[in-house]
């Protein structure tokens, strides 16, 4: 089945760039998404790229996609310490029912 | 507003207890699914329903049960025969898929 690869922990210094990677394994993957859980709440949709697109920026987040590698990358401009949280990237593909496949999920600390 | 709700937002149970845990949406979607989250883990899927008066098992099924009687309401019950429940329980929902899916708040359920 498909495979849903992260790092666990992250440590950046409030201000720098934060780069979150994922990477996946089905080559038909249509949809990858980006999820971000705080501390005791449910998992909040940050953004999610099409297959045929390259990169996706929206104010401070930017999605790079590489297909031939089947990585998925996300960049956190100007960290702040409400960024703290656990980012998960998912990915559907047509052989999942309709079903979303998630990342164990990356710990993003933020520090001063 | 639309959304996703699930409670309660806390729950203990009893050894041999049986308890059910509620989510409700009125976002018009099709599917829904619950997932278990464990300290430091991501989600596994728990069940899943697609449509109603139908759902189908996760990979974690064992010592869970779940009706979908209406298209708004997925509740979860977790048996006597699930050794290990203390968990976090998320609920979720999609309709169009390139939108992903919506997640409820969570119910964090302990055994005491």
């Amino acid at each position: 089945g498909e495979d849903v690869e992260q790092s666990l922990f992250l440590s950046v210094r409030e201000g720098d760039s934060s780069v979150i990677n994922c990477t996946y394994t089905d080559s038909s993957s249509t949809y990858l998404y980006w999820y971000k859980q705080e501390p005791g709440a449910g998992l909040q949709l940050l953004t999610y790229i099409f297959s045929n697109m390259d990169m996706k920026q929206d104010q401070r987040l930017t999605v790079l996609l590489n297909k031939k590698d089947k990585h998925l990358s996300l960049r956190i401009a100007d960290t702040q310490t409400g960024d703290s949280a656990i980012y998960f990237c998912a990915d559907y593909y047509t052989g999942t029912a309709s079903k979303l496949t998630f990342g164990t999920g990356t710990r993003l600390q933020v520090t001063l | 507003d639309g959304g996703i709700t699930q409670s309660p937002k806390y729950l203990f149970r009893k050894e041999g207890q049986n308890v059910t845990l509620s989510c409700e949406q009125n976002l018009n979607h099709d599917a829904m699914y619950w997932y278990r989250q464990d300290p430091g883990q991501g989600l596994r899927l728990i069940y899943y329903s697609q449509i109603v008066n139908d759902f189908q098992k996760g990979d974690i099924a064992e010592g869970y049960s779940v009706s979908r009687e209406k298209k708004e309401s997925f509740p979860l019950t977790v048996t006597s025969a699930q050794k290990n429940p203390t968990a976090f329980y998320l609920c979720a929902s999609s309709g169009l898929i390139n939108y992903g899916y919506t997640f409820g708040s969570g119910t964090r359920l302990t055994v005491v």
